[in-house]
C-alpha cells in the first residue's frame, strides 16, 4: 500500500514570494491533515478536511494561508505572501474517516521542508 | 497552553537496555494517546496507541503505560536497538472531539549506543 505522497521535498524562497505544497493521501483516507511543524516543537495542526470539507482549520492563518481538497482527494497548502517565520517543515497526514477502525491513527508523509529568507 | 508536554528534549542508552520516554498531559479529556517516531527527513511513523480506558498496550518491544490520576505516560522500549535512535511524539486525541485532532508534546531524541 502506498503511503502519503508529498512534493516538493524543500523549497527556499525569498519573503513576500508565495509557494504551494501538493500531497495524496492514503487511497481511502477520508481525512486528510496539513501540520506545520518547527524546529524543536512537535506538529501543530493547520487544517483539516473530511473528504472536501474543512472540518478544523482554527490555527490556519488565514490571512497568508490557504488550502483545499478538490474532489476530496489530493490538497494542496498555499502561503503568500511568505514571513521568516513560515520556515518549517510542512506534514500531511491521512487517516480513516472517523468512527471507522482506529481513525485516530494518523498516516503522515515526508514532509516539505520550507527555507524562508 | 501546553497540553501535553515531554520534558526531557533527549535520552541516552546503551544498546540492550530500556529506554524510558515519559509525557505528562493537562486535559483530562483526552480519549486516545499515541507515540510517533521520527527519523530525520522522514515524517513521523506510528508506533503504538493507547486507548484511556485503559492502562497498558504492548506491542512487541514497545509497551506503553497510562497512569490517569497522574495525567502520565510512558513509552517502554526493551531492549534497545540502535535502529531505534530517532525523536519521539507523544500526541492525545481529544475525546468529545471527532475531528481526530492530534495534540503534540516536543518530542524527545533518543540516542541507542552500541
Amino acid at each position: 500500500e502506498a503511503g502519503v505522497a508529498q512534493s516538493p521535498r524543500y523549497k527556499i524562497i525569498e519573503k513576500r514570494q508565495s509557494v504551494a505544497f501538493w500531497c495524496n493521501p492514503i487511497s481511502g483516507h477520508a481525512t486528510l491533515y496539513w501540520y506545520q511543524q518547527i524546529l524543536g516543537q512537535g506538529p501543530k495542526l493547520l487544517i483539516q478536511f473530511q473528504n472536501n470539507g474543512v472540518v478544523d482549520d482554527s490555527q490556519l492563518p488565514k490571512d497568508r494561508f490557504s488550502a483545499e481538497r478538490l474532489k476530496g482527494v489530493d490538497s494542496t497548502l498555499k502561503i503568500q505572501p511568505a514571513k521568516l517565520e513560515d520556515s518549517a517543515v510542512y506534514l500531511c497526514a491521512s487517516s480513516q474517516s472517523p468512527g471507522t477502525g482506529r481513525s485516530y491513527e494518523q498516516y503522515f508523509g515526508p514532509g516539505t521542508r520550507l527555507t524562508v529568507t | 497552553d501546553q497540553q501535553v508536554k515531554q520534558n526531557s528534549p533527549s535520552l541516552s542508552v546503551q544498546e540492550g537496555r530500556i529506554s524510558i520516554l515519559n509525557c505528562d498531559y493537562t486535559n483530562s479529556m483526552f480519549d486516545y494517546f499515541l507515540w510517533y517516531k521520527k527519523y530525520p527527513a522522514e515524517g513521523p511513523t506510528f508506533l503504538i496507541s493507547i486507548s484511556s480506558i485503559k492502562d497498558k498496550n504492548e506491542d512487541g518491544r514497545f509497551t506503553v503505560f497510562l497512569n490517569k490520576s497522574a495525567k502520565h505516560l510512558s513509552l517502554h522500549i526493551v531492549p534497545s536497538q540502535p535502529g531505534d535512535s530517532a525523536v519521539y511524539f507523544c500526541a492525545a486525541k481529544h475525546g468529545s472531539s471527532n475531528t481526530g485532532k492530534l495534540i503534540f508534546g516536543q518530542g524527545t531524541t533518543l540516542q541507542v549506543k552500541p
